[in-house]
């Protein structure tokens, strides 16, 4: 199981983009890369799901360069209410594999 | 679609008793599920890995005799929690993978216990 490193928090403003990168470099060749957002007392929620180069869906987009070893979570205008963790993990897609979660990224968004 | 239907979402129990957490795939079959523990200002930790029709795996330091986890149907996992003390008050979630499908994983909204 690739094991993930990202920051351990973050801070931002009301109407900026941010951007959370997770380094991941010993994924392998079938890994997917995943993010999951938790609010406090919830489960996490899918977020967006990539394997190369951008995927963008109505709430993140995600950059993955050729090598895979990184992935960068984008999260445009963001508001207060996207304040919470975010998870990054190496999946395997269409896979069944248990998900082991490191510490995430505690992203606080100010006014 | 693809969602998690986990009950209750909180309970308190007295010490020394036993405590059951239902995880549902709503609208997709699952013959694996997960579930995990979350203490406050953690990170969710993996207990085991519900099978259905097969016994659970546990992960390492996770009492199997105390969390008794059983997979009856593609659609429902439970986990009894027995003989709870306090120290076993958390949040615990479960999650789900399509069948079909595979990934990603869909989680449960969670149930926070609390034993006096």
């Amino acid at each position: 199981l690739a094991k993930t490193t990202q920051p351990i928090s973050m801070d931002s403003y009301e109407g900026q983009e941010v951007n959370i990168t997770c380094s991941h470099n010993n994924i392998a060749t079938n890994d997917y890369i995943t993010w999951y957002q938790q609010f406090p007392s919830q489960g996490p929620r899918f977020i967006i799901q990539g394997y190369k180069t951008k995927v963008t869906n109505e709430v993140a987009s995600l950059f993955i360069p050729a090598d895979r070893k990184s992935s960068t979570l984008s999260l445009p205008r963001v508001s207060l209410s996207d304040t919470a963790v975010y998870y990054c993990l190496v999946d395997l897609s269409g896979g069944y594999n248990k998900l082991i979660f490191g510490a995430g990224t505690r992203l606080a968004v100010h006014p | 679609g693809a969602v998690v239907s986990q009950h209750p979402s909180w309970v308190i129990c007295k010490s020394g008793t036993s405590v059951k957490i239902e995880c549902r795939s709503l609208d997709f079959q699952a013959t694996t599920m997960f579930w995990y523990r979350q203490f406050p200002k953690q990170s969710l930790m993996l207990m085991a890995t519900s099978n259905e029709g097969s016994k659970a795996t546990y992960e390492q330091g996770v009492e199997k005799d105390k969390f008794l986890i059983n997979h009856a149907s593609l659609t429902l996992s439970t986990l009894t929690v027995t003989s709870a003390h306090p120290e076993d008050s958390s949040f615990y979630i479960c999650s789900a993978r399509n069948s079909d499908t595979g990934s990603p994983l869909h989680f449960g909204n969670g149930t926070r216990l609390t034993v006096t």
